[in-house]
């Protein structure tokens, strides 16, 4: 069974801190990796993805991404209280045609 | 921005009633999905859709569902008879052919069954 699995939280930071979200998988053939922001009772809101090993940049996030470790990160900067949200992992099996979702992590930040 | 919309925004329903939703996806994508969110819990997949036909479904998507795509704008998940654990959000998802697999959701269908 392929898993996506994500410390689930709530991780607490002050505004303009650095959050860092991890997320492991299971299935060695996931090719391309997501995150989401979830808003409570909103819908997921794609924010950042990466599809080789290293780091992805833009603007405030970073994604991270380590196939051989099968881990995957996402770090934001300057966090905002506007930030606070729960964050989904999200992994694409190989053959593209669906996600496997974490159970996400929650995160506070603290003006 | 293009986005993704879905209609109805609640629905309530009576066990064993057949239930509709619908998802108007991203005028040019041409892969769709449905996934459902059971309250507090993960988000799942249910289904995936291109060329007119089911690409992947998952063990949760049985003889009880089924998806349409029955214009060239609509894409719809039917559940035939519903159960209480059916109560749920239900997100509709779509993505572009080109490029890469980035998937864009719907507000949402949260569907309730009493």
């Amino acid at each position: 069974q392929k898993e996506v699995e994500q410390n689930s939280g709530p991780l607490s930071v002050p505004e303009g801190a650095i959050a860092s979200l991890n997320c492991t998988y299971s299935d060695r053939g996931s090719q391309s990796f997501f995150w989401y922001r979830q808003y409570s009772g909103k819908s997921p809101e794609l924010i950042m993805f990466i599809y080789s090993n290293g780091d992805k940049e833009d603007g405030r996030f970073t994604a991270q991404l380590n196939k051989a470790s099968q881990y995957v990160s996402l770090l934001i900067r300057d966090s905002q209280p506007s930030d606070s949200a729960t964050y989904l992992c999200a992994v694409n099996g190989w053959a593209g045609n669906q996600f496997y979702f974490g159970t996400g992590t929650s995160l506070t930040v603290i003006p | 921005e293009p986005e993704v919309t879905q209609t109805p925004s609640h629905q309530v329903t009576q066990m064993g009633q057949e239930v509709i939703l619908r998802c108007v996806p991203i005028s040019n994508h041409l892969y769709f999905y449905w996934y459902r969110q059971i309250l507090g819990q993960k988000v799942e997949f249910l289904v995936s859709f291109y060329n007119n036909e089911i690409s992947e479904k998952s063990e949760i998507f049985d003889d009880q569902f089924s998806v349409e795509r029955p214009d060239g704008s609509n894409f719809t998940l039917k559940i035939r008879s519903t159960k209480l654990e059916d109560s749920a959000m239900y997100f509709c998802a779509s993505r572009s052919k080109a490029g890469g697999y980035e998937q864009y959701f719907g507000p949402g269908t949260r569907l309730t069954v009493t």
